[in-house]
């Protein structure tokens, strides 16, 4: 599975939209690109995923270059209860099912 | 369905002792991961299993840690003897096959040994 590069930490403020980007410069044709985060002492949560065109949900947005060697997630109107550690995950389509996990963006929402 | 169960939540142990946690994946669910959690080392995939078969387990760190999944609805993770360095949240998860599909996380156990 490719590799990601996220910035380590990054703070926004409450109500405003939070931008976190992700490198994936290495990805390949047949792989996705999934978001989870984790909120302190929980599990991970699925967020959202891709593979080429832009996606949105009840949670967030998806983000894809046309290249694809970027994406970024956006809250729209982050709240305090999004402060979370938001991991970017480059996955195949077919084949084994397990993640990789970075470090992450640890994301602060301040009010 | 009450998500993925994991038992016990917090466990305090001393080195040496012999250490099972448990997972309840959800119903329907043909895998189940076992992942460890550490500052150093951050989120790590010890063992994953499709259809109760392990299929991947490279990333267990020694012949200390074993992993079973007797039947579709319940796995073991043992570690024996447990050391210090062992102490970490294990989480558990489980999933559908398919190409998008997510994966469900238990809320952990909180493993100690002193």
């Amino acid at each position: 599975d490719a590799k990601t590069t996220q910035p380590p930490s990054m703070d926004c403020a409450e109500g405003r939209a939070a931008n976190l980007p992700c490198n994936h410069s290495t990805i390949s044709g047949n792989e996705y690109v999934y978001w989870y985060r984790q909120i302190h002492s929980q599990g991970p949560q699925y967020i959202i995923h891709g593979l080429k065109n832009n996606e949105t949900n009840e949670m967030a947005s998806l983000i894809i270059t046309e290249d694809r060697k970027s994406s970024t997630l956006i809250l729209p109107h982050a709240t305090l209860r999004d402060t979370a550690v938001y991991y970017c995950i480059v996955r195949a389509i077919q084949g084994a099912q397990k993640l990789v996990f970075g470090q992450g963006t640890r994301l602060t929402i301040n009010p | 369905d009450a998500g993925v169960i994991q038992s016990p939540r917090h466990e305090v142990t001393e080195m040496g002792q012999e250490v099972t946690l448990r997972c309840k994946p959800i119903s329907g669910h043909d895998y189940l991961f076992w992942y460890r959690q550490t500052m150093m080392r951050g989120l790590e995939l010890l063992i994953y299993f499709n259809n109760n078969v392990p299929i991947d387990d490279s990333g267990m760190p020694e012949d200390r840690f074993s992993a079973k999944m007797p039947n579709a609805s319940f796995s073991t993770l043992k570690i024996q003897p447990s050391e210090p360095r062992d102490s970490a949240v294990y989480f558990c998860a489980s999933t559908i096959a398919g190409a998008g599909n997510e994966q469900f996380f238990g809320p952990g156990t909180r493993l100690t040994v002193l």
